[in-house]
């Protein structure tokens, strides 16, 4: 079972902000940086965001990243349909001395 | 451009054993830290366990329910990758990716992605 806890599914519709919460413990996220993985339908993880709020090249400016405390958070601002996908949060747990993820969360869009 | 191709996976009966193979291409393997992630059918990823460069120590760190049971080592001859996996478990079933931890952003864990091998334990 998963130390970071995500909602199982959101929904928007084009063009809409959809947000996704991450919430972990002062262990995982309250102490290390956050980063997240974008699953498209069939296909492998992609790295959408790293430390908390940054983009990789490529990754367009509608997502966004931030963090506060034991929670983080992703945002996809002008959702669109290609970003219908499973999106996980995930960091590094001090007390596990192991890499954790998120439970993941679908994003819809209607 | 960066490569990594699993191979290996196969269907295996309870407590048999299997290893599977990420072959790198792209980069310099000698120096990246590498990581298996599993995925078990319609669930989510789990990290299975990382292995430093030798540079570093080559040392490994496991996640709790492999730990034991898998090992994870490297041949820098082979520019190879593998996951060694020893009494195996029905809840092993998943499909394996390997991943490079800071290749293509230094310091990020998990940047590049293979598409994965599906092992399956079931008798």
């Amino acid at each position: 079972q998963s130390v970071l806890t995500q909602p199982p599914s959101a929904s928007g519709t084009p063009g809409q902000r959809v947000t996704i919460s991450c919430s972990g413990s002062i262990s995982n996220i309250g102490s290390n940086y956050v980063y997240w993985y974008q699953q498209l339908p069939g296909t492998a993880p992609k790295l959408l965001m790293y430390r908390n709020n940054q983009r990789p090249s490529g990754v367009p400016d509608r997502f966004s990243g931030s963090k506060s405390g034991t929670s983080a958070s992703l945002a996809i601002s002008g959702l669109r349909s290609e970003d219908e996908a499973d999106y996980y949060c995930a960091t590094w747990d001090d007390s596990l001395s192991g890499r954790v993820f998120g439970t993941g969360t679908k994003v819809t869009v209607l | 451009e960066v490569q990594l191709v699993e191979s290996g996976g196969d269907l295996v009966n309870p407590g048999g054993s299997l290893r599977l193979s990420c072959a790198a291409s792209g980069f310099t393997f000698n120096n990246a830290w590498m990581s298996w992630v599993r995925q078990a059918p319609g669930k989510g990823l789990e990290w299975v366990g990382r292995i430093k460069s030798k540079a570093d120590g080559g040392t490994t760190d496991y996640a709790a329910p492999v730990k034991g049971r898998f090992t994870i080592s490297r041949d820098e001859s082979k520019d190879t990758l593998y996951l060694q996996m020893n009494s195996l478990k029905t809840e092993d079933t998943a499909v394996y990716y390997c991943t490079t931890d800071g290749i293509t952003i230094f310091g990020v864990p998990m940047d590049v992605w293979g598409k994965g091998t599906t092992v399956t334990v079931s008798s």
